[in-house]
């Protein structure tokens, strides 16, 4: 069936570098996909969103860009922060009327400082 | 702003015991309702979405079973718990319309012994 998946499991990176979290989709329907941010014990955290009809999309040291071509959706991070260290799953809705979204494994991304 | 609540924030239960999570979200009317459940180390997995009072749907054949008694309130059930029902219970909203980011709440713990 069709799903959303992410390339890399684990990322580490030093505190203050940029930090690129990847995922990869396989439904060409999908229209609107989101960034989810998972600490530890907690609920997931949205971060940012971006529709088909955009190619990026900027947030407070966040970016979003999406490369519907190949199918493809990233995350930056700018200056990651050992606050930042959590699993990052990307979702994607691809259309309907009850907005049930496919989410990814995760990510975890890890600041060392 | 709307706030989604979740309780117990941890339950230990005993196999074959009976269990009851409670799902109540503010700050908005009519709702989407979402369950679901993380394993450890996994991703997301929808059990159950709920459009509207008395409307449930399932999304995987399980021991578990849930109920919308009022407009913002999702409830949870089993009336006998198995030992793969541990894991991370996560409930969700979404905007009816317009909107179809899902918020999460904290989340239950469940460990079944």
């Amino acid at each position: 069936g069709e799903s959303v998946g992410l390339h890399l499991p684990t990322l580490s990176v030093q505190e203050g570098d940029n930090s690129i979290i990847n995922c990869a989709y396989s439904n060409s329907a999908s229209d609107y996909f989101i960034w989810y941010k998972q600490e530890s014990g907690k609920g997931p955290q949205f971060i940012i969103d971006i529709r088909s009809n955009m190619d990026k999309r900027q947030g407070q040291r966040v970016t979003v860009l999406l490369n519907k071509t190949v199918k493809h959706l990233s995350l930056q991070i700018a200056a990651t922060q050992p606050g930042d260290s959590a699993v990052y799953f990307c979702a994607e809705n691809s259309g309907g009327s009850n907005y049930k979204l496919t989410f990814g494994k995760g990510t975890l991304l890890t600041v060392n400082p | 702003s709307q706030t989604i609540h979740q309780w117990p924030a941890t339950l230990v239960q005993p196999v074959g015991s009976p269990l009851s999570l409670e799902c109540t979200v503010e700050g908005t009317s009519n709702p989407n309702l979402y369950w679901y459940r993380q394993a450890a180390g996994r991703g997301l997995q929808l059990l159950f979405y709920s459009v509207g009072i008395g409307q449930i749907s399932s999304e995987v054949p399980q021991n578990l079973s849930a109920s919308r008694p009022q407009d913002r309130q999702f409830i949870l059930s089993s009336k006998k718990l198995l030992l793969s029902d541990s894991g991370f219970y996560l409930c969700a909203w979404s905007f009816r319309v317009g909107k179809e980011t899902q918020y999460f709440g904290p989340g239950t713990r469940l460990l079944v012994l």
